[in-house]
């Protein structure tokens, strides 16, 4: 079955910790994104990676750190400077520069303990 | 800032009866895409329409692009139940890849 998956489903985090969000794709796709979905709002671009060893700053990226060593995979760190980081994490890929199309994973929620 | 605007927030239906959300967006657009989360679960891509396209279909899915005004509409048509979900649009601007979202319109549909 190809597709994104995303680990842990729920993941809490305590103060001043760093914590690492899972996400690997098996579609064989150039482009992985990192959004942020808060309650009962759209998503915003945390970062995005167009190729291996590649990856922008979207509209959010203080506090976040990622990493592209791999196609297949796309890790995510909210660092203990992210004051906020209570919200819906969903990862999605897409073959860069066709439509942009985007296939997400299931989504992680990070919660403050 | 986000690019699209849903309109309405949020939208109540019967089963059976049609269902109408508006985008609304600021800048060119390369395409525009909508797509369909159900609660606690990831997006899924419904329709992609591009710049130079007026209308899509798909199954009982229309969409709709005017340029001019900058906005979209998407219909449902003969809605279900299970069509219960928040809608949102997403745009790819002509200068970059990477897609805005707004920030939904929360559709329910009573049996």
């Amino acid at each position: 079955d190809g597709g994104i998956t995303q680990s842990p489903k729920y993941l809490f985090r305590k103060e001043g910790q760093n914590v690492t969000l899972s996400c690997e794709q098996n579609l064989n796709h150039d482009a992985m994104y990192w959004y942020r979905q808060d309650p009962g709002q759209g998503l915003r671009l945390i970062y995005y990676s167009q190729i291996v060893n590649d990856f922008q700053k979207g509209d959010i990226a203080e506090g976040y750190s990622v990493s592209r060593e791999k196609k297949e995979s796309f890790p995510l760190t909210v660092t203990s400077a992210q004051k906020n980081p209570t919200a819906f994490y969903l990862c999605a890929s897409s073959i860069w520069g066709r439509d942009e199309k985007l296939f997400f994973g299931s989504g992680t929620q990070l919660s403050v303990l | 800032s986000q690019q699209g605007e849903e309109d309405p927030q949020a939208l109540s239906i019967q089963e059976g009866e049609n269902a109408t959300m508006n985008c609304s967006y600021k800048t060119s657009i390369n395409n525009l895409q909508w797509y369909r989360q159900n609660s606690g679960r990831g997006l899924v891509h419904l329709i992609l329409i591009r710049s130079n396209e007026r209308e899509k279909h798909s199954g009982r899915l229309r969409v709709t692009l005017d340029t001019s005004k900058k906005s979209s509409s998407l219909l449902i048509t003969a809605s279900r139940a299970a069509d219960t979900a928040s809608y949102f649009c997403a745009t790819v601007g002509t200068n970059a890849g990477k897609s805005t979202f707004g920030d939904g319109t929360t559709l329910t549909v009573k049996p």
